[in-house]
Formats: structure tokens, sequence, C-alpha cells
């Protein structure tokens, strides 16, 4: 079976950093998704994450490492509209199906 | 990133009928999915919709409730059926693009009374 965990709840100052942690214990693991939603809005695509290491892109950054079943999303220079779900997702095996973490909602303050 | 659209965006159900969702990707892809996000929680993956063959369904979903379409490489269609208030939820469409994203449509705002 799959098991992916997130924190539940975090909170934030305006301009601070935040790193939001998700592990996993799944088989036929491909690969990591990361996605930002914004309540009654859809899932926005962030980050996908294959090999080991950390792909930044702009204020957000994705780090994965494969043999410790553990990603995390870094958000720098926080802004009041980050303020939104984080969903950590797996994708496994051969239909490239993601399975979603219970997501991380985020609350910036000033 | 591929364009995807939902029809209806929401909609209030009587309990017994049955609702069909479509959704209209604006390039064709490969893979599409349907997920359900029930109030409060996060996105369940329904059924891979394949192209001219029977769409693949999680563990806890069968046809006879969830019959899915998928006539083209940019069109598919979920039928939620013998609707029940525990079927109200969102339900999300799903395409992989070329360049290994993955993105979700507007969804479906489904409320049974």
């Amino acid at each position: 079976g799959q098991n992916i965990d997130q924190p539940t709840e975090m909170t934030a100052t305006e301009g601070a950093i935040v790193q939001i942690n998700c592990t996993y214990q799944t088989s036929g693991f491909n690969g990591l998704f990361w996605y930002q939603q914004h309540a009654g809005e859809a899932p926005t695509f962030l980050s996908y994450n294959v090999l080991d290491g950390l792909e930044e892109k702009g204020r957000f950054s994705s780090f994965l490492s494969r043999s410790k079943g553990y990603s995390y999303l870094l958000l720098k220079e926080l802004q009041m509209k980050d303020s939104a779900s984080y969903l950590c997702a797996v994708e496994r095996g051969g239909g490239n199906k993601l399975t979603f973490g219970t997501g991380t909602q985020l609350k910036v303050e000033l | 990133s591929a364009v995807i659209s939902q029809k209806p965006s929401r909609d209030i159900c009587q309990r017994g009928t049955s609702l069909t969702i479509q959704c209209q990707v604006d390039s064709q892809v490969t893979m599409m999915f349907w997920y359900r996000q029930q109030p409060g929680q996060s996105l369940t993956l329904i059924a891979t919709a394949n192209q001219g063959s029977e769409a693949t369904y999680e563990s806890g979903f069968v046809i006879d409730k969830f019959p899915i379409s998928r006539p083209n490489l940019t069109f598919s269609t979920l039928t939620v059926s013998n609707m029940s208030p525990e079927d109200s939820s969102i339900y999300l469409c799903s395409v992989e693009d070329a360049v290994e994203g993955r993105f979700f449509g507007p969804g479906t705002r489904l409320t049974v009374l």
C-alpha cells in the first residue's frame, strides 16, 4: 500500500522562508509532485522531482531523496497569496497514477 | 501547459439520478484521469480513462457507479450514477502532457440532495 505524510497545518510570516515536508512509503515509485490549491480552486502544478536533489523554480524549490522516501517544498520570500493548501503526490506504477497526501494548510501572516 | 475545461462547473442533483461530467483538453494527451475531492479532504484517484478501451478503476470504485468514456485523445466523460448524498464532492479531470506536467481541470462541484 501507500502511506504519505505531511503536516496538517503550518503558519509563517510574510517575507520569511517555510519548508513543507513530505514522507512516503510506496512501491513502484516513479516521481513526486507538489501542487498548490487555494480554497475552492483546482490544484496548480508546482514541481515534479524524479531524481535526488533540489529543483529550483523562482521562489519555490523542491527536494527529493528517493532512498529516504522524503521530499520537501521550500517557499522563499513568502507572500500573503501563498496562503493555500500544499499537496504532495507520489507517482507510482506503470500507469503513472498519483496518490495524494492529505495536504498542508499554510497560513501566511503579517 | 494543456488547457482543460470541465462541464458543468457545478450542479445540484437529486438522490437516485445520474450526472455526466465532461472534460475537454485543448491538445492531444495520452493519459487522462478522474479524481474526487470530498469536502475538506485530499484528492482520490477514481480511474484512468483509456482511449479506445475500458477505464482502469482504483480500489473502491466500480464501472457501474462511475462509467467513463474516452472516445479520443482530447475528451473524456465521467458519469456519477444513482447518486446519493455521499457522492457530494468535487470531481476533477487531470491530464499528463508531453513535458511531464500533470495538470487539473477546474473541477465540477456536485451536491446531491
